[in-house]
């Protein structure tokens, strides 16, 4: 099994530029999540879902969107590129959604 | 004020030590109390969890769980340069829904041989 895969490993974009980040996983997992991690800010959640065709927002969904049509994929697309979205980003999937998420190995994105 | 505190160190010990990392929250609805660890430039992966309070060992770690004080810690015997890492406590409810998990900022540990 590969895991939590994701590309790409890292992105420069201009402000006002968009892009998706890719997120798939061959484990089965019914849930998947998008995190971003800053200094000093630990991970925080930007969208989730539990299962193919069903989405919700986390704690920072301002800028980005999400869509489950598979259970394998969970791309994050960034509408419109901002300074503040210079971040890693951690996709996740589970099968025990309270606890324990098996994360890939991240994107690094900077915007200019 | 955030609703998982962590001190962020960084926390530098020698090999063999015994490390303590704490963290301290403000929901008292938590149930789930995890510990990932990060290494650099990788993605956290779990290293324990508990439910509700109480202790658990695996080998050189121990979780305990104090939700009286709404304090968590997590301890290393015979601490290894292996160890480095920074290491997040996180927290999760069944109220709060699922993959509700929240961070705490995580603390950068180095252990020196």
């Amino acid at each position: 099994n590969a895991g939590v895969t994701q590309t790409p490993k890292f992105q420069v974009l201009k402000t006002g530029q968009s892009m998706t980040l890719q997120c798939a996983q061959d484990m089965n997992h019914e849930y998947m999540s998008w995190y971003r991690q800053d200094p000093g800010m630990g991970l925080r959640l930007i969208h989730y879902s539990v299962g193919a065709g069903i989405t919700d927002q986390g704690e920072v969904p301002n800028g980005y969107n999400v869509s489950r049509s598979t259970t394998e994929d969970f791309p994050l697309r960034l509408l419109s590129a901002a300074p503040s979205q210079t971040s890693v980003y951690f996709c996740a999937s589970s099968f025990r959604p309270y606890y324990e998420q098996y994360f890939g190995p991240g994107t690094r994105l900077t915007v200019t | 004020q955030k609703e998982v505190e962590q001190d962020p160190g960084p926390l530098s010990v020698p090999e063999g030590a015994i490390v303590s990392l704490n963290c301290t929250y403000s929901n008292s609805a938590f149930q789930y109390f995890m510990w990932y660890r990060q290494y650099s430039r990788k993605g956290p992966e779990l290293l324990m969890y508990t439910y509700s309070s109480g202790n658990k060992e695996d080998g050189r770690f121990t979780a305990q769980v104090d939700k009286s004080s709404k304090y968590i810690s997590l301890f290393i015997r015979d601490s290894q340069p292996s160890d480095s890492a920074t290491y997040l406590c996180a927290m999760s409810a069944r109220a709060l829904g699922a993959q509700k998990l929240v961070f705490g900022q995580g603390t950068r540990l180095t252990i020196n041989p």
